[in-house]
């Protein structure tokens, strides 16, 4: 079974640029996560969607970021316009039952 | 409010010692999961055990043992005559019933020395 899929790996940007983040979740995972992890820390749940539906965006800096889940599969997060602050690994997980799997995630670095 | 403690940052061992990461959790909900994750120089976080607030009986799989206990709202995880390939982060993590969202701990990185 193939696992959370991301892309890139890898993202260094200036500040002010914008920045997006693909992911494609176990196939028939219903449950699609975003998670900030800043160097040092544990993960942050970004937002959660259930199927293309939006379960828990509180803690997604709304003026900045967006995500969407068109089709209720594939992912997208974005950052415009990028800060320091944002410099951090983004994970992508999905969930079918309770387990949460995830993916090797995108370190971002912003200049 | 939800909180996941792991207050040792960092923590080296050589190779066969037993070492256990210690995990100290609040909440106000009586029914709650807990969880312990492993993060690998590569970044991905792989599950490692999953323990519902009902059940407080320790587990061990393999040289894993984990130690549950609700008097001192604590979850402790023990590594058993380690080995290199156990150098790593891990995490504790909480989840309330009604919702899928984990609490993380802040990790702690565990160095296992040849």
């Amino acid at each position: 079974e193939a696992g959370v899929a991301q892309s890139p790996r890898y993202k260094i940007i200036e500040k002010r640029q914008s920045v997006a983040f693909w992911c494609n979740p176990i196939s028939g995972h219903a449950t699609l996560y975003w998670y900030q992890q800043i160097l040092g820390q544990g993960p942050k749940l970004l937002i959660q969607f259930q199927n293309n539906g939006v379960v828990d965006d509180s803690q997604l800096p709304k003026d900045r970021f967006s995500a969407e889940r068109l089709k209720g599969v594939d992912s997208t997060l974005k950052i415009q316009p990028a800060k320091l602050e944002d410099s951090a690994v983004y994970l992508c997980a999905s969930t079918l039952g309770d387990e949460q799997f995830f993916g090797p995630g995108t370190r971002l670095t912003v200049l | 409010a939800q909180k996941v403690t792991q207050a040792q940052t960092e923590i080296s061992v050589v190779e066969k010692e037993d070492v256990t990461l210690d995990c100290v959790y609040e909440t106000r909900d009586t029914t709650y999961y807990l969880f312990w994750y492993k993060q690998p120089p590569s970044g991905e976080l792989v599950f490692l055990i999953r323990r519902n607030s009902f059940d407080e009986q320790n587990e061990i799989s393999g040289r894993y043992s984990w130690n549950f206990q609700k008097s001192t709202s604590s979850f402790n995880f023990t590594i058993t005559a380690s080995q290199v390939v156990d150098s790593a982060v891990y995490f504790c993590a909480l989840r309330k019933d009604s919702s899928y969202k984990l609490i993380f701990g802040s990790g702690t990185r565990l160095l296992v020395r040849p």
